[in-house]
């Protein structure tokens, strides 16, 4: 099993649809959990930090199961700008990250 | 602030060839990394450093070598290059107080070894 899973997609979802990703994580000693977005060609930027509580940012809202091991990522009223490619993070120890292969979402028109 | 940049953009070089990237930041962040990016395998990590003087190996090492001399500098070379280490190398930077654990990436290296 790799340590963190991603369906690699393409979601091809209509303007103002709601989508959601998720990711499973092997190590359940994993304290960290984030999501990042990925351009075509650029550098990940950070999207969002996953809480255990569940966060809420705006039209994104991630989750995190720990029983399950698996993190979501929900994104309602999708926008064109929102197509990219979703990138799960999980810590792997301190200060140590490992990188799903990433979702690729395309929001059409 | 230029945040984190890369040196150069693109390279080729031939099979057997050396060369260095370079990564600066100004960001004064402690810990610093170097990632490569396939397709279908994500982003796998070189090697970091969690300060200036100090190194350490990640998952995919061989055939790399670091240095941090500066602290706001990291530096990725490459002996002998291989086709295999054809790639986009993104180098990251995090600072483990006060700002979380974000990671700041720069625009990234394309390389081509032919």
């Amino acid at each position: 099993r790799k340590e963190v899973e991603q369906d690699p997609g393409p979601f091809n979802v209509p303007e103002g649809a709601t989508v959601a990703f998720n990711c499973t994580y092997s190590n359940s000693a994993s304290q960290s959990f984030f999501w990042y977005r990925q351009d075509c060609r650029k550098e990940p930027k950070l999207l969002m930090s996953v809480y255990s509580s569940g966060n809420e940012d705006g039209r994104f809202t991630a989750q995190l199961n720990r029983a399950s091991q698996y993190i979501s990522l929900l994104i309602r009223d999708s926008k064109l700008s929102d197509s990219a490619t979703y990138l799960c993070v999980v810590e792997a120890g301190t200060y140590k990250y490992i990188f799903g292969t990433g979702t690729r979402l395309k929001v059409l028109a | 602030n230029a945040g984190v940049t890369q040196t150069p953009k693109f390279r080729v070089l031939k099979t057997g060839q050396s060369m260095t990237l370079l990564c600066a930041q100004d960001m004064n962040h402690e810990y610093m990394y170097w990632y490569r990016q396939d397709p279908g395998m994500g982003l796998r990590l070189i090697h970091y450093s969690v300060g200036e003087g100090t190194t350490a190996k990640g998952e995919v090492p061989d055939g790399y070598n670091v240095s941090r001399l500066k602290k706001q500098n990291f530096l990725l070379g490459l002996e002998s290059a291989a086709p295999s280490q054809t790639s986009v190398y993104f180098c990251a930077t995090v600072h483990p107080t006060g700002e979380g654990e974000t990671q700041y990436f720069g625009p990234g290296t394309r390389l081509l070894v032919l």
